[in-house]
């Protein structure tokens, strides 16, 4: 059984600060890793996307990959209270079906 | 600028009834999947298809079944609607390295 583990939060941080977000997944055999943000009562929007080791940027998001210690995570610079969202990790291995994390909780107070 | 259209927003109904829910992509996607998202409980795949007529159990697909007529299309089928199936139903469809949501359908079964 595949699983990919979050904690659920929630995460306060102030406004402006780096929150960091975090997220295990247990199949060794996982190739590509994807952030989501969900907005109360709205889908997910997926918003960055990883599959090599090391960092990849966009704008005020940073996805780090560490594939030895089986971890991803998202740091989101100078937080606003527009990223107070949960946040869903979402990985695939051979096939193309992701597994998600149950998400974390962001809450961004000003 | 939509990506994934899903035919009702809100959606009442009673215990016996039969449910069509549907969802609509046109990004030209061969994947797409329908999960359900309950609170604590995360997102879990009911069914998912990789082809026109061609399906595959998701982790719940008790209660549910789909149809995939044509590319753009995948339909979920509540045969009997019970209490449990209250949810919001979230399509997707995937293409390599995205994954778009529709807006979601929630679900009351009286």
């Amino acid at each position: 059984q595949k699983e990919v583990e979050q904690n659920s939060g929630p995460l306060s941080v102030p406004e402006g600060a780096i929150a960091s977000l975090n997220c295990t997944y247990s199949d060794r055999g996982s190739q590509s890793f994807f952030w989501y943000r969900q907005y109360s009562g709205k889908s997910p929007e997926l918003i960055m996307f990883i599959y090599s080791n090391g960092d990849k940027e966009d704008g005020r998001f940073t996805a780090q990959l560490n594939k030895a210690s089986q971890y991803v995570s998202l740091l989101i610079r100078d937080s606003q209270p527009s990223d107070s969202a949960t946040y869903l990790c979402a990985v695939t291995g051979g096939s193309y079906i992701p597994t998600f994390g149950r998400g974390t909780s962001l809450i961004v107070h000003p | 600028d939509v990506k994934v259209t899903q035919s009702s927003r809100y959606l009442v109904k009673r215990t016996g009834e039969k449910v069509f829910l549907e969802c609509v992509q046109d990004m030209d996607h061969e994947n797409m999947f329908w999960y359900r998202q309950d609170p604590g409980l995360g997102l879990r795949l009911i069914y998912f298809s990789y082809d026109v007529k061609m399906k595959e159990k998701g982790d719940i697909p008790e209660g549910y079944s789909v149809s995939r007529e044509k590319k753009e299309r995948f339909s979920l089928i509540l045969e009997s609607a019970s209490t449990n199936q209250t949810s919001m139903y979230l399509c997707a469809s995937a293409g390599a390295n995205e994954q778009f949501f529709g807006p979601g359908t929630r679900l009351t079964v009286l």
